[in-house]
């Protein structure tokens, strides 16, 4: 069966440090791989999606940015964190086949001090 | 992707069903309703999806009537630990879409004892 694991489970970081969040998939090839952030109180909100290895799309511009090394792990990174950067971060994968469910890891939360 | 309203919040007395409703009267012919559920800091979970026809799986059921242009997420035997965050999501994957899933603000169902 297909597994998400997403690490760390929470983090405290200071203004201006660097973040690497890192999602591997098991079970599955060539999944579609996204990441969402999640602020206080407010809906998710899509923030990178991968639909192969090196292949990153934003939907959002930020202080943020992803990449795809392995067909199976997804890396969410900023070289300087900002406080508006704190929320609750996402992972999730899906198929390639159409009209599926996707999959959502059990979230990083982070807050930036 | 045809937009979806639903009641900001509901009760539920446990060992009821609690039924939540949808509307997407925009849906169009090829999109797909989708449920989602979200349980306090922890990544979203999926539930049930559904064309035309009513579904039923282990967790709930999914009434979509006969014009498409609204639905019902009925968990038959409420559970405390079915209080969370309700998302209805309608979409279709059409050819080149990445999948991406667009949440909005959902249903708050509070299981009460």
């Amino acid at each position: 069966s297909q597994t998400i694991h997403q690490w760390p489970a929470t983090l405290v970081q200071p203004v201006g440090s660097p973040l690497s969040l890192e999602c591997t998939v098991e079970g599955t090839s060539n999944p579609n791989l996204y990441w969402y952030r999640q602020a206080a109180g407010r809906g998710l909100q899509l923030l990178f999606y991968s639909v192969g290895i090196g292949q990153i799309s934003s939907e959002v511009p930020q202080n943020l940015s992803a990449s795809r090394p392995q067909d199976r792990q997804f890396i969410l990174s900023s070289k300087k964190l900002l406080l508006s950067d704190s929320g609750f971060y996402l992972c999730a994968w899906r198929s390639g086949v159409r009209n599926t469910e996707a999959f959502f890891g059990q979230g990083t939360r982070l807050t930036v001090v | 992707d045809a937009k979806t309203t639903q009641p900001t919040s509901m009760d539920c007395a446990e060992g009821r069903a609690a039924n939540l409703p949808c509307n997407h009267s925009t849906i169009s012919g090829n999109e797909y309703v989708y449920w989602y559920r979200q349980i306090h800091s922890q990544g979203p979970q999926y539930i049930i999806h559904g064309l035309k026809n009513n579904e039923t799986n282990e967790m709930a059921s999914l009434i979509i009537t006969e014009d498409r242009k609204s639905s019902t997420l009925i968990l038959p035997h409420a559970t405390l630990r079915d209080t969370a965050v309700y998302y209805c999501i309608v979409r279709v994957d059409r050819e080149g879409s990445q999948g991406n899933l667009i949440f909005g603000k959902g249903t708050k169902l509070s299981v009460k004892p």
